[in-house]
């Protein structure tokens, strides 16, 4: 069964720093792209960032670049989001979800966790 | 950044109706276009993906339909457990992805 566990939300000051882990399940963890989703409170879904398996290419939403870090450790079956210079408006559900082995392949967001809470407040 | 717009943002329907919500993008996604099917409290979870292809093990009254900037979700009879909200979502390249703003399906 393939399954995602996130973990590392918390409450966090304005301007402080949070790591969201994720850990992997069910599949060759090496062989996907990987992506994180967020959802503010009572909000739709945000797409944040996008990371291959070799993490030769990542991308971000423009509001999260220079701020979040997406990364992997295939060995331990990993994902990870380190998110510093937090702002209130970053506090939502953060989701780590499998996408692609191969882009533009089946589902681009195919299975998500059940996602960790991340609060900005001072 | 491509833009998605739903429509409608929210809907009222019974049991057994035929529901039919759009999407439309800014800019010409092809058929890179997925929707997902959110409940309160839970992880969304893909219906379909690549404009029209039904993820395996979802109910086939679902579809979708379009190509292009204009897309389609219909869900052909309602059923109890599709009262949710439904998001589309554009992954034209694999740089960034965008979502519409979702709709909500409500019981009239």
């Amino acid at each position: 069964e393939v399954q995602m566990v996130e973990s590392g939300g918390g409450v966090v000051q304005p301007g402080g720093s949070l790591r969201l882990s994720c850990a992997a399940s069910g599949f060759t963890f090496s062989n996907y792209w990987m992506s994180w989703v967020r959802q503010a409170p009572g909000k739709g879904l945000e797409w944040v960032a996008n990371l291959k398996p070799d993490e030769s290419e990542k991308y971000y939403i423009g509001s999260v670049m220079g701020r979040f870090t997406i990364s992997r450790d295939n060995a331990k079956n990993s994902l990870y989001l380190q998110m510093s210079r937090l702002r209130v408006e970053d506090t939502a559900v953060y989701y780590c979800v499998r996408s692609w082995a191969n882009p533009n392949i089946g589902p681009p967001l195919d299975y998500w966790g059940q996602g960790t809470l991340v609060t900005v407040s001072s | 950044d491509i833009q998605m717009t739903q429509s409608p943002s929210s809907l009222s329907a019974s049991i057994g109706d035929r529901v039919t919500i759009t999407c439309r993008a800014s800019q010409s996604i092809r058929n890179y276009l997925s929707w997902y099917q959110q409940k309160p409290g839970k992880a969304p979870k893909v219906l379909i993906y690549a404009a029209s292809s039904l993820k395996s093990g979802v109910p086939s009254r679902f579809s979708g339909s379009g190509s292009g900037t204009d897309f389609t979700l219909t869900i052909s009879s309602l059923q109890p457990e599709d009262f949710a909200t439904y998001y589309c979502q554009q992954s034209y390249g694999s740089r960034t992805w965008t979502f519409g703003q979702g709709t909500k399906v409500e019981s009239k």
